[in-house]
């Protein structure tokens, strides 16, 4: 089946720091790709998103290539800010069974300091 | 206007009671879905329902029975709550065109079974 791994936090840095979240995905055929970002006593909200090899999402200074060949969608920001803390999941939408089922990573916590 | 929105927001109740958790979208999505999300965030995917029918039931008790009275209602009725129903239930929806799977999200029930 279909799975999502994305680093385990928490993920501390101060202010302006440069932010790298890593994903890796196995799924077959041609999956949509997501980061979805979930800011405390909040639902999730869609961060950005990418439906083909190479695509770049982006989004708020936020940025994920899709990579095919490495099967890595990774979460960038070149300065975060203390508003950026909250919880990233990388996600997909792939093929299973005739139906598009969206899977999870288990989602990696961000703490930024003043 | 809210695009996902879910009743109640905080819901206490005993072990044995039977409770509802509705949901509505008003996105004109065709696809909604149920998630669980633990104490330690993992989100794990329940129940998906698209155009009223159920295309996803994943390993859940059947104490938890969802109902989709039309396209834009699903709700989530739990029987004999236990103690590791506890939990921040999410509904969220989408629009299964090709490629464009990207879920919203409600803003979450959280339970608390006591």
């Amino acid at each position: 089946g279909n799975s999502v791994t994305q680093m385990e936090g928490p993920v501390t840095l101060s202010e302006e720091a440069f932010l790298t979240i890593n994903c890796t995905y196995t799924a077959t055929g041609y999956p949509s790709l997501f980061w979805y970002v979930q800011y405390p006593g909040e639902g999730l909200q869609l961060l950005l998103k990418a439906t083909k090899a190479d695509d770049k999402g982006s989004n708020k200074g936020f940025e994920a290539t899709y990579r095919k060949e490495t099967t890595s969608f990774h979460l960038e920001k070149g300065s975060v800010q203390v508003s950026d803390s909250a919880v990233y999941f990388c996600a997909l939408s792939g093929q299973s069974g005739g139906s598009y089922i969206p899977t999870f990573g288990r989602g990696t916590s961000l703490i930024v300091h003043p | 206007d809210t695009a996902v929105s879910q009743t109640p927001k905080y819901l206490v109740t005993q072990m044995g009671n039977d409770k509802s958790i509705k949901c509505e979208q008003n996105l004109g999505h065709d696809t909604m879905y149920w998630y669980k999300q633990d104490s330690k965030k993992f989100l794990k995917i329940m129940f998906s329902y698209n155009n009223k029918e159920l295309i996803i039931n994943e390993t859940v008790p059947n104490r938890f029975s969802p109902k989709s009275p039309d396209k834009a209602h699903l709700n989530l009725h739990i029987n004999s709550l236990e103690l590791g129903d506890s939990a921040v239930y999410f509904c969220a929806s989408s629009q299964t065109t090709f490629y464009s799977y990207e879920q919203y999200f409600g803003p979450g029930t959280r339970l608390t079974v006591t």
